[in-house]
């Protein structure tokens, strides 16, 4: 099938620990996303990637690293976990150009006890 | 700076009701305007798009938007609601920037279809 299919759909993690969350794409777009959508279902653009280049990087705490190994991979590390982390982060992909849409992942809820 | 508003964080409809969930952007260049869905517990389904040309979009499931330009709207429609279009739904604006290209997404709109 293809698709943007991200790892894990869920994770539950204490306080102070570091996980990694995993994007892959094999429409063969070149620019891929992370969004994260907080409790009131707010999407909000965290980092952007084109052809693995960092294209776009918003005001995101530098806890945050994402990484592109190629341009069908993305993933993003979060060190030092918060509980204001705790949010559902999507992964998205598309091709460069303002007229295409997204195709979105299922994503990754993550929750910080 | 490119943004969309949507009126109504919550939308109740009956079964077979008119679907009308409104949408206004801000765009200091003509727009390219998406509607997505999000289904519980699911990522995001593109719905419909307007890029250039026909201002009525026709997308997925039985929805179509109109792009009004004078009104600065793209408010999605659907003749006849039914019970699977319960879920929340959202307009974004894409855009070129320095970095790239973004979409920027509103608030959302819960749509509850009742019997």
């Amino acid at each position: 099938d293809t698709a943007v299919s991200q790892t894990p759909k869920y994770l539950v993690t204490q306080m102070g620990n570091d996980k990694s969350i995993k994007c892959e794409q094999n429409l063969g777009h070149d620019t891929m996303y992370w969004y994260k959508q907080d409790s009131k279902k707010f999407l909000k653009i965290m980092f952007s990637y084109n052809n693995k280049e960092l294209i776009i990087n918003e005001t995101v705490p530098n806890r945050f690293s994402p990484k592109s190994p190629d341009k069908a991979h993305l993933n993003l590390h979060i060190n030092s976990l918060e509980l204001g982390d705790s949010a559902v982060y999507f992964c998205a992909s598309t091709f460069q150009g303002a007229s295409y849409g997204y195709t979105f992942g299922s994503g990754t809820r993550l929750t910080v006890v | 700076a490119q943004s969309v508003t949507q009126l109504g964080s919550h939308v109740s409809v009956s079964e077979g009701a008119l679907v009308l969930l409104r949408c206004n952007y801000s765009s200091s260049v003509p727009p390219y305007l998406f509607w997505y869905v999000q289904y519980p517990n699911q990522g995001l389904q593109l719905l419909l798009k307007y890029t250039t040309g026909a201002t009525l979009v026709k997308g997925i499931n039985g929805f179509e938007a109109e792009f009004k330009k004078s009104e600065t709207s793209f408010h999605l429609t659907k003749p006849s609601a039914h019970m699977s279009d319960a879920a929340e739904y959202f307009c974004a604006v894409g855009f070129l920037t320095g970095g790239g290209n973004k979409l920027a997404f509103g608030t959302g709109t819960q749509l509850k279809v009742e019997l």
